[in-house]
């Protein structure tokens, strides 16, 4: 079965430190792993996928995330927050086209 | 590119009435899907579609059905509206396959009372 469990609701940084947003997926396969971001009263936008290639993926805006299996993890960092980067993230895994599993989200805040 | 467009953006319905969500993308994406977003969640897949002519399930269809007679066009249909029915519901398009960027739409927020 898959689940993907996020592990901050809320994280709050200030503008210019790191960003990190946590995500543990569960997979009996080698699933495809996805964080989206969505603004308010906005759809989601696509930052970054792994499709089993490289570990470590970069996406757009400077964000990355790196796929560690042994630990069935795949963090969303960001090395210098951006006022712009307010917004809410999710974490989506899919092992086939008719099933995709999304976390509950986490709520970035950037503080000036 | 208009990209993908839903419509209505609000809707307030009345326990067991219906209604159809539109959602049209002007990108030439063969899959389509429709989810529904509930307060502080995340997204669940209602369904979903690889071609026209062609859906299936998703997570949560109870409640729902759709049609895919065009590559452009995947309307989402409410029978006997319930108040679980509540929710912002998005629909996304991607090509040539899942595991591609999904483009969202700007959401249609529904209220049944």
């Amino acid at each position: 079965a898959q689940s993907v469990t996020q592990l901050d609701s809320h994280v709050s940084v200030s503008e210019g430190t790191p960003v990190l947003l946590r995500c543990n997926y569960s997979s009996s396969y080698s699933p495809s792993l996805f964080w989206y971001v969505q603004h308010p009263n906005k759809g989601l936008q696509l930052l970054l996928k792994y499709t089993s290639a490289a570990t470590l993926v970069k996406g757009i805006n400077g964000f990355e995330a790196e796929f560690k299996k042994s630990e069935t993890s795949f963090h969303l960092t960001k090395p210098s927050a951006h006022m712009s980067d307010a917004a809410e993230y999710f974490c989506v895994v899919s092992e086939t086209g008719n099933q995709f599993y999304f976390g509950t989200g986490t709520s970035l805040t950037v503080i000036p | 590119n208009a990209g993908v467009t839903q419509t209505p953006k609000f809707r307030i319905l009345k326990i067991g009435q219906s209604m159809t969500l539109q959602c049209t993308q002007d990108m030439n994406h063969n899959y389509m899907y429709w989810y529904r977003q509930d307060p502080g969640m995340g997204l669940k897949l209602i369904y979903y579609s690889v071609g026209a002519g062609i859906t299936d399930k998703g997570e949560v269809p109870n409640g729902y059905n759709v049609s895919r007679s065009t590559t452009e066009d995947f309307p989402l249909r409410l029978e006997l509206a319930a108040p679980s029915q509540t929710s912002v519901y998005f629909c996304a398009s991607s090509y040539p396959s899942y595991t591609d960027t999904q483009y969202f739409g700007p959401g249609t927020r529904l209220t049944v009372l």
